[in-house]
């Protein structure tokens, strides 16, 4: 089964940047659909963002269209999310999920994106 | 945007009782195409990412107890734990990959009475 970590969530300024990644040790990552979903603190889930296998189709939420980039390398098992222009209500537990077709059967921990000053 | 609303938002149940809880999508998740629901349901304890119990409105993941049920089809949806047991505290969500974006219920928190 296909296991997956997330890094690079910390503390940015308002209108800043931040890349994420997750990793997905092993053979599998390039047969899934991948996404990011947040959690805001004490709140439900959001779905940001996925992409297809090759990187041929991908959508987001109105929220972040313009803002967030989400892309993947197959080559290194890899799924990431460029986030810039920033603000506190992207303040956030950033998850990485994958699956068959968009049904997310595979979660990381996540990792937790702080925007403040 | 499909709006998936969940209820009620919290529920408290004795234990080896059942707990019903309600997803409503704003249109319909049913495929003509292949007759399935675009629904799943989500378990999340403190701490923990989702898990994922149900897609298709009612079928369940490997390894999930059959006290979790699923039903529904359209845009009314059901989650039934038919014997809560103390591990099933937690929040649920329900959530359509019917369309983008896929969008989540608010979450139903269950508790033991």
């Amino acid at each position: 089964e296909v296991q997956l970590v997330e890094s690079g969530g910390g503390l940015v300024q308002p209108g800043g940047s931040l890349r994420l990644s997750c990793a997905a040790p092993g053979s599998t990552f390039s047969t899934y659909w991948m996404n990011w979903v947040r959690q805001a603190p004490g709140k439900g889930l959001e779905w940001v963002a996925n992409i297809k296998q090759d990187g041929s189709e991908i959508f987001y939420v109105g929220s972040v269209k313009g803002r967030f980039t989400i892309s993947r390398d197959n080559s290194k098992n890899s799924l990431y999310l460029q986030m810039n222009s920033l603000t506190a209500e992207d303040t956030a537990v950033y998850y990485c999920a994958g699956g068959r077709g968009w049904i997310t059967d595979i979660w990381g921990q996540g990792t937790l994106v702080t925007v403040s000053s | 945007d499909i709006v998936m609303t969940q209820s009620p938002d919290s529920l408290a149940v004795s234990l080896g009782e059942r707990a019903t809880i309600s997803c409503k999508s704003s249109q319909s998740v049913l495929s003509r195409s292949d007759n399935k629901n675009y629904l799943a349901w989500f378990q999340q304890k403190p701490g923990q990412p989702p898990k994922l119990l149900i897609s298709w409105a009612s079928t369940r993941e490997s390894g999930v107890p059959d006290r979790f049920g699923g039903s529904g089809s359209g845009t009314d949806f059901t989650l039934t734990i038919s014997s809560l047991q103390a591990e099933d505290v937690a929040v649920y969500y329900c959530q359509q990959y019917y369309g983008a974006p896929l969008t989540f219920g608010g979450g139903t928190k269950v508790e033991i009475k």
